[in-house]
């Protein structure tokens, strides 16, 4: 089952915070998130494993809440260099063998 | 820093011809993964590759679609007759263990294919 994403988009100024989530509804052994540039590879950020700890990757933490199977990226004070589309790819279990399910992605926007 | 790299970048080919796309993964890597963008939709699942065999497959990945590691270096996928559908842009992917040990998922830049 594909993880929904929310919201589809959002537009910030430089400076702003925001967050996106990610959220299953069946159960997840983890959750990894990428963020990916128009016409560029997506670009790994951090992977949030159950009953892990919150992760950071420069001024972008994310956390991963195992009861509501909902994970949370907070982009905060964000930069022009944070505009592209962060998707969040889930795992069910530890058999998976790589299979990353993802989301239909969330559209960032950055303006000066 | 190392980087998984693919060939052609854009590829051209009409429908029911067969193309192969060619990776060449972070050497050090041990699971190799192929997955697909159609235009403005969301990454998607194609097959995972271990120790010379497919791992795992998704419902995409059909008799149409083959993996292969020719030699020490390059990972390449085949579709044989291809379909409008399969227009897509293609990544491979590589990683040091399975992604659920922790492991990212290192992404090539992606061949663009173009089924007429």
């Amino acid at each position: 089952q594909q993880p929904v994403q929310s919201p589809q988009a959002v537009i910030l100024r430089e400076g702003e915070d925001a967050v996106i989530n990610c959220s299953s509804s069946k159960a997840l052994y983890s959750v990894h998130w990428y963020r990916q540039k128009h016409g560029e590879a997506p670009v790994f950020l951090m992977i949030l494993l159950k009953g892990g700890e919150q992760m950071r990757h420069e001024k972008i933490s994310a956390s991963f809440n195992e009861k509501k199977q909902q994970s949370s990226l907070y982009l905060t004070a964000s930069q022009l260099s944070y505009s592209g589309t962060y998707f969040c790819g889930t795992e069910r279990d530890g058999t998976s063998y790589g299979k990353l399910t993802f989301g239909q992605g969330t559209i960032l926007t950055v303006h000066p | 820093e190392p980087e998984v790299t693919q060939t052609p970048s854009h590829q051209v080919t009409q429908m029911g011809q067969e193309v192969i796309l060619r990776c060449v993964p972070i050497s050090n890597h041990l699971y190799f993964y192929w997955y697909r963008q159609i235009l403005g939709q969301k990454v998607e699942f194609l097959v995972s590759f271990y120790n010379n065999e497919i791992s795992e497959k998704s419902e995409i990945f059909d008799d149409q679609f083959s993996v292969e590691r020719p030699d020490g270096s390059n990972f390449t996928l085949k579709i044989r007759s291809t379909k409008l559908e399969d227009s897509a842009m293609y990544f491979c992917a590589s990683s040091e263990g399975w992604a659920v040990y922790n492991s990212p998922l290192h992404f090539g830049n992606g061949t663009r294919l173009t089924v007429t």
